[in-house]
This record gives C-alpha cells, structure tokens and sequence, in this order.
C-alpha cells in the first residue's frame, strides 16, 4: 500500500528554473524521505527530514514539512538537464507515486 | 550509511519455477524491507524482514509467494515462488535504522531484475 502521494505526476521546466514537487500522506509519521531515480537505475537518497522538523536544505535542494497538512514539498532551485528524473516521496517505508521530472537544456 | 548488495543482479526464469534473491549488508542493521518495482512506476512494498520474527507482510503479498528468512542483522532472503509472467519485476532490498534507530535514514540496494518467461 502507498502512503505518499506526489503532485504532480510530471513536471517539465527550462534549465535555470526552480521545481517544486507536493506529497501528500494521510497517517502520522516518524519521517519523512525523499528519493530520486534516474531512468533505469537505483534510488538516491536525498533528504530525511523528522516529524519534529520544518525545514531543511542540501545543496541546492529543499525540503519542508507541515505534519498538520499532512503534506511535504520538495524545491529544487536553478534546475539542470542533470536532474531529470523521477522523485519520491516515502513515510515510514512506504513510497508515493513519484514526480517525473523533465529539465529542458 | 550502508552498502548494500543483491545476488542475482538480473535472472530469466520460466513460469512455474522459484527465484530466491540475496541481500546482503555492510553492517547490522534492525530493519530489512522487500520492494518491488514494476517499469516506470514506484516502489511497493513487499514485506519487512526484522531478525528473530517472522516477516511482516503488506496488503495483497502472501507469505507462500514471498517467503522471506532473516537468519543475521546483515543478511536477508526472499523467494519469489511458483512464478508467472507477472511477478517479472526489480526487485529491491533496502534497509532502514542503520543508526539504530527506525527513523534513521533508508538505503536500497541495485535491484534484481526479474524476467519470468
């Protein structure tokens, strides 16, 4: 069964833009992670970001977490042809539908 | 962090037969989990594997068809069982609580990549 739900399905931006991807999850959760997956290859961990936190940054990536809404938001910002890829949301184990992501060079 | 490796990385089989996929970790780890990962879509999850208690099945995976062993806190097995067509999936080993911790961070391992004739 999923717990995350990621919106949108698919997101396409120029390089230089910022993307911003949703999830959506409907129990309490310890935590919550977010993941990327190139075309045909394994998952990247990037961010874990803990029921008692807001917010977090790495590199160019960040998270937030509003644990009344239920709801986490991934922004990457300055989008290169390198991010595409399709992002995950996961609580406590269990992944959401994924956001493919296009970056037009 | 942990360093994860699955065997096989990629099988055929025929219909009707039985695979059973290693997983093997780097260090001990509390939490073990079996995912499965259909073409362009995300992963489900299979069943989690704790050391000294029987593997916790999801909703729609039946233990007969994933029978899973977790004899160490570094090793894991699952079978996938009289096999069809449509189990051809990846299939994927992860583990969470390397800190011990279950809410430390999750790490995955490649995959096998399961092709059933």
């Amino acid at each position: 069964s999923q717990q995350g739900e990621e919106d949108p399905q698919a997101l396409s931006i120029q390089e230089g833009e910022n993307a911003t991807m949703n999830c959506s999850y409907k129990t309490s959760i310890n935590n919550l992670q977010w993941y990327r997956q190139n075309s045909g290859r394994g998952l990247v961990h990037l961010i874990l970001i803990r029921s008692n936190e807001r917010e977090k940054h790495s590199g160019r990536l960040r998270v937030t977490l509003d644990t009344s809404k239920k709801s986490s938001s991934l922004l990457i910002t300055a989008s290169r042809a390198a991010d595409t890829a399709s992002y995950f949301c996961a609580t406590d184990f269990r992944f959401g539908a994924g956001t493919r992501l296009t970056v037009k060079p | 962090s942990a360093v994860i490796s699955q065997k096989p990385s990629r099988d055929i089989c025929q219909r009707g037969t039985s695979l059973t996929i290693q997983c093997q970790v780097d260090s001990q780890v509390t939490m073990m989990f079996w995912y499965r990962q259909q073409p362009g879509q995300s992963l489900t999850l299979i069943a989690t594997a704790n050391q000294g208690s029987e593997a916790t099945y999801e909703s729609g995976f039946v233990i007969d068809k994933f029978p899973i062993s977790r004899p160490n806190l570094t090793f894991s097995t699952l079978t996938v069982s009289n096999m069809s067509p449509e189990d051809s999936s990846i299939y994927l080993c992860s583990v969470g609580g390397t800190g011990g911790a279950s809410t430390d961070t999750q790490y995955f391992g490649p995959g096998t990549r399961l092709t059933v004739l």
